[in-house]
């Protein structure tokens, strides 16, 4: 089975500071999906970014940008010009090609000090 | 607005009580999805459907119910056999594509207390 870790259970950065949350997956497929989801103090899960294992470029959003190493299994997300609105729960989360399930790791608690 | 709804945002249940579960989305996605989440933890899939009049059980589906008998509605209802209901309910949709690639969206959740 495919698990996903999250190593930091909570980091904290300066406004205006970047900050790179790590995240480590298991698998033994080729075909999958990798994505980064924001869960801010309301708890609604929001799409910050997604990564298709076959693509070789990492995925960019603004200020959100991701670390993919396929070999290393590793998806680290780096969120640049920290903004007080970026704290939040972000959890990394994987998902099979053939599968409909995706599996989250346990989240890591992003504090923005002023 | 299109988007996925969720009522209510807080139910309260008393043990030995079914509750249902309100998931509503007007994106015109195929699929939908239930997760659970509790605290400290990331979520887990309950239940998903990929089209009408179909469902299939994900990881942690025991003591739960689903239907879908409309495409924009998932309703959950958690039974009195769900031995610790108490948690943070997500619905899910998604537009299923070709090779598998389709990503999920969010509704802003149920907070589920059993007293």
């Amino acid at each position: 089975a495919q698990t996903v870790t999250q190593s930091q259970p909570e980091m904290s950065v300066q406004e205006a500071e970047t900050v790179t949350l790590s995240c480590t997956y298991d698998t033994s497929e080729s075909d999958y999906y990798l994505f980064w989801y924001k869960q801010p103090p309301s708890r609604q899960m929001i799409l910050v970014i997604r990564q298709e294992a076959y693509k070789q470029q990492n995925a960019t959003e603004n200020r959100f940008s991701v670390n993919f190493q396929k070999a290393a299994k590793s998806f680290s997300l780096k969120i640049s010009d920290s903004q007080l609105g970026d704290a939040a729960m972000y959890f990394c989360a994987y998902r099979s090609g053939g599968a409909q399930k995706l599996v989250f790791g346990q989240g890591t608690r992003l504090t923005i000090n002023p | 607005d299109g988007g996925i709804t969720q009522s209510p945002k807080y139910l309260f249940r008393k043990e030995g009580q079914n509750v249902t579960l309100s998931c509503e989305q007007n994106l015109n996605h195929d699929a939908m999805y239930w997760y659970r989440q509790d605290p400290g933890q990331g979520l887990r899939l309950i239940y998903y459907s990929q089209i009408v009049n179909d469902f299939q059980k994900g990881d942690i589906a025991e003591g739960y119910s689903v239907s879908r008998e409309k495409k924009e509605s998932f309703p959950l209802t958690v039974t009195s056999a769900q031995k610790n209901p108490t948690a943070f309910y997500l619905c899910a949709s998604s537009i299923l594509e070709a090779g598998g690639s389709d990503t999920q969206y969010f509704g802003p959740g149920t907070r589920l207390t059993v007293l």
